[in-house]
């Protein structure tokens, strides 16, 4: 199955700042999902992005599918303790998730 | 309302004795998974039913078995739980393939 790989591993910013993480694929993928777990709960799904180049918007969080189809990135805008948490894009074909990065945010 | 429901939230069993795991959902959603998710980890797909489909991922274990009575119901069966079965087990469940998944909130596996 394709792999999945997702940088960084962690990532803690202080409150208010920005954060990125990146997902890539070495082939093109069909479309990809992102989901935030909680620290102690269960992934939670946030979005679904199929298109070549789309780019969605909910909030704070943008989320951007590659020209290729071969990366995503999830983009927090001023971030707040409420976003902490681990975010896992997965490649919804094979259901393999990237190895997620964990967020943490200092107030 | 809950929508994907796991039982037991946590559960203790020792080295080699079967232990079952259930999942139940109320959206009458055609696909249901197990994942194994590992502290620190990713959630790594165990199997999922498509339907009645069953569809085991190559790497699973054979210890680890899976039973979908009805729509509703879904076991994970780990016959012999070895100590690094310790673990979340999650379910999950889609209307179809490929759609967004609704997560349970686990069961976390303690083997002793």
């Amino acid at each position: 199955g394709q792999q999945v790989m997702q940088i960084p591993q962690y990532q803690h910013v202080q409150e208010g700042e920005d954060f990125t993480t990146y997902c890539n694929s070495s082939t093109t993928l069909s479309n990809i999902q992102w989901y935030k777990q909680r620290p102690g709960g269960h992934p939670v799904f946030l979005i679904q992005l199929v298109k070549s180049g789309e780019v969605k918007k909910q909030k704070r969080l943008t989320f951007q599918f590659g020209e290729a189809k071969k990366n995503s990135s999830l983009h927090i805008t001023a971030t707040q303790t409420t976003d902490v948490g681990t975010y896992f894009c997965a490649e919804i074909n094979d259901m393999r998730f990237g190895a997620g990065t964990r967020l943490t945010v200092k107030p | 309302d809950a929508m994907v429901i796991q039982n037991p939230r946590y559960q203790v069993t020792q080295f080699g004795k079967p232990v079952t795991l259930s999942c139940s959902q109320t959206l009458n959603h055609n696909v249901m998974y197990w994942y194994q998710q590992k502290s620190s980890q990713a959630p790594k797909l165990l199997f999922h039913y498509y339907d009645k489909d069953f569809n085991n991922e190559a790497d699973t274990p054979d210890n680890f078995q899976s039973r979908r009575p009805n729509t509703s119901f879904c076991f994970l069966d780990i016959r012999s739980p070895g100590l690094g079965d310790a673990a979340m087990y999650l379910c999950a469940t889609s209307r179809v393939a490929g759609e967004t998944q609704y997560f349970g909130p686990g069961t976390r596996l303690l083997v002793l």
